[in-house]
């Protein structure tokens, strides 16, 4: 089966960097993404890393290691806005793309 | 109209009521999934058609019953319903296709916000 672990919450300070970690198991792995929910709103896609490395969307950049399976989410000039939760979900295979979200990050972003 | 539509937002609905909810894509997708999100717990794939055939069934409850008629209309019948299904129901879509030729995120609509009484 799958499983992916990631804090519960976190907190920082608005204009500050925070990192939001999450560890994988997983079977038949093609990639690692990340979506963004506010309260009461829908899951939306961040990014995607299907290889090692670092990828930067403006202020959002993500990580993978697929020998360490981990990856991070890493958010800079931290926002009020960006106070949300955040899910790691592994891409892998069955047949059709199929997707496996962790429990999930509480950012809270404070003045 | 946004991408991916759902209805009703919120339902109350009592133990022995029958109830629909739907799913709408305006995105030109060929994949359609009902995700359960529960306080605390990670998001549960329950069901998922892709070209309008259904390729996964996660050992949901017989209680619950996807209908897709199309590419973009998806329907989840509850029927006999428990006070632990109460929950979120999000619905999402994708562009179903080989993992090694690329990502399709999913997109997400704001889903149905279920209580069982």
């Amino acid at each position: 089966g799958q499983s992916l672990e990631q804090p519960s919450e976190v907190t920082a300070v608005e204009g500050a960097i925070v990192q939001i970690n999450c560890t994988y198991q997983t079977s038949g792995f093609y990639g690692l993404s990340w979506y963004q929910q506010h309260d009461g709103g829908a899951p939306t896609f961040l990014s995607y890393n299907a290889l090692d490395g670092l990828e930067e969307t403006g202020r959002f950049s993500s990580f993978l290691s697929r020998s360490d399976s981990y990856g991070y989410l890493l958010l800079q000039e931290l926002q009020m806005k960006d106070s949300a939760s955040y899910f790691c979900a592994v891409v892998h295979s069955g047949g059709y793309q199929k997707v496996t979200f962790g429990t999930g990050t509480k950012l809270q972003v404070i003045p | 109209e946004t991408g991916v539509t759902q209805t009703p937002r919120h339902l109350v609905m009592g133990m022995t009521n029958k109830k629909s909810l739907k799913c709408e894509q305006h995105l030109g997708h060929n994949a359609m999934y009902w995700y359960k999100q529960s306080a605390k717990k990670p998001l549960e794939l329950m069901f998922v058609y892709s070209l309008e055939e259904r390729v996964e069934n996660n050992s949901v409850p017989s209680r619950f019953s996807p209908e897709c008629p199309n590419s973009s209309h998806l329907f989840l019948h509850l029927h006999t319903l428990q006070p632990e299904d109460s929950a979120l129901y999000l619905c999402a879509s994708s562009q179903d296709r080989n993992p090694n030729r690329g990502n399709s995120p999913l997109h997400f609509g704001n889903g149905t916000r279920l209580t069982v009484t």
